[in-house]
């Protein structure tokens, strides 16, 4: 299957500051990349759905001035979690998809903040 | 967003069939049954997709109910690598409005 590569694995951040997640379809186009968030032992909660040049749309509760989300170009996808805390520590996981065909995910981010 | 309705956990012995149903009874006519996988601490990974009629991959196969509110995946000799977390999903087939919704997903254990 296609590939996608999300960077970087795992990273650790102060609180407060912000932290920036790229997620790159390294062979194909794709027109639209989701972001989820998954808690441990918990489902992947959609947070946001973005199209190639266009705004990013959010789903009910997700804060779009915390999680900045910014589609390019149509292999780059980055979300940027801003003034992070601790709440905000969780695995992210990014997908891309061309159409409506399968979509393919990122190996997900470990976010932990302190 | 149609729903889809899975057991939450089963268990296979290692090379034995699995059958993983999915419940699906409000999916419409331009809803595609997507089938992921996910195993601990990484992304989900593409298993099949289909439409109406049954579907075959290296994989899986899947099988489509001739009303399609259900849907069983197929995996024909279980190994230990298959124990994940599976996830059915509906997708619409459009331009817009196609995300993907994870419900809670069936995680299988492979007894070896």
């Amino acid at each position: 299957g296609a590939v996608v590569s999300q960077h970087p694995s795992w990273v650790i951040c102060k609180s407060g500051t912000s932290v920036k997640i790229e997620c790159r379809s390294l062979d194909f186009q794709a027109t639209t990349m989701f972001w989820y968030r998954q808690f441990p032992k918990q489902s992947l909660m959609l947070m946001a759905t973005s199209n190639e040049g266009s705004k990013a749309t959010y789903e009910q509760g997700v804060e779009k001035d915390k999680f900045l989300i910014n589609h390019a170009s149509l292999t780059l996808s980055t979300l940027t979690v801003t003034s992070a805390h601790p709440e905000d520590s969780s695995f992210y996981i990014c997908s891309a998809s061309a159409g409506h065909t399968e979509a393919f995910f990122g190996q997900g981010t470990r976010l932990t903040v302190v | 967003d149609a729903k889809t309705t899975q057991p939450n956990s089963m268990e296979s012995n290692e090379e034995e069939p699995v059958h993983l149903p999915c419940n699906h009874s409000t999916i419409s006519g331009t809803d595609y049954i997507h089938w992921y996988r996910q195993l601990p601490s990484q992304g989900p990974e593409y298993v099949i997709h289909g439409l109406t009629s049954n579907v075959n991959n290296r994989m899986a196969s899947l099988a489509i109910a001739e009303d399609r509110k259900s849907s069983t995946l197929i995996l024909h000799r279980a190994t230990l690598r298959d124990a994940a977390v599976y996830y059915c999903i509906l997708r619409p087939r459009s331009n817009t409005g196609n995300q993907f919704y994870f419900g809670t997903g069936t995680s299988l254990t492979v007894i070896p």
